[in-house]
């Protein structure tokens, strides 16, 4: 299992870009979530989704987008790129809410311009 | 809401304890704890349920007081390797995961 993917792993944008920053788990997990790390905010929550064709808001949504179509892939898209979006962003995965550890992804470290 | 780690920062000596304390403002679910080395993603530690059960570390313990709403993790007799930044995850009954702002732990030998 090659588990919890992101790519890429380093993004230079200019602020007013678009992207998509992509993930895909291959452990049929149901749950999957999206993360920003900001130094001093901890890990902050973006979106997250508990199933394919189910995404809901998290704590800092405004500035992104997802869409589940698939149980594997969960891609975040940034609609027009701005400066305070510059941080490293995980994706995780987990197989439901009960008693199931959570899988993060190696991370995008991205920089906007 | 993300929860509310405490302290922010310890600074131990390798064998020595230390307890980082997680509380939240709403009602939870499970609390989750997890380790991040400097350039890595987190790494799991600890699952604990409503009703006291535990899933984890074997060398790391913690509690889950519900009513409260808080969370201890508790590291004893420290190694070098524990250093890190310790993260406490809560979850709420929508299957929302959300984290707090993390604890840096140093050991030093």
């Amino acid at each position: 299992n090659a588990g919890v993917t992101q790519t890429p792993k380093f993004q230079v944008l200019k602020t007013g870009q678009s992207m998509t920053l992509q993930c895909a788990q291959d452990m049929n997990h149901e749950y999957m979530s999206w993360y920003r790390q900001d130094p001093g905010m901890g890990l902050r929550l973006i979106h997250y989704s508990v199933g394919a064709g189910i995404t809901d808001q998290g704590e800092v949504p405004n500035g992104y987008n997802v869409s589940r179509s698939t149980t594997e892939d969960f891609p975040l898209r940034l609609l027009s790129a701005a400066p305070s979006q510059t941080s490293v962003y995980f994706c995780a995965s987990r197989a439901t809410r009960s008693y199931n550890e959570q899988f993060f992804g190696p991370g995008t470290r991205l920089t906007v311009l | 809401q993300q929860p509310v780690q405490s302290p922010q920062a310890v600074i131990l000596r390798e064998g020595e304890d230390a307890v980082i304390n997680c509380s939240s403002s709403k009602a939870l679910y499970s609390v989750h704890w997890y380790r991040q080395k400097h350039g890595e993603a987190p790494v799991f530690l600890m699952i604990l349920l409503k009703g006291g059960e535990q899933k984890g570390h074997e060398k790391i313990s913690a509690s889950f007081n519900e009513k409260k709403q808080q969370s201890s993790l508790y590291l004893t007799a420290s190694q070098l390797s524990y250093s890190g930044t310790y993260f406490c995850g809560t979850e709420d009954f929508e299957g929302k995961l959300t984290f707090g702002q993390g604890t840096i732990l140093t050991v030093h030998p």
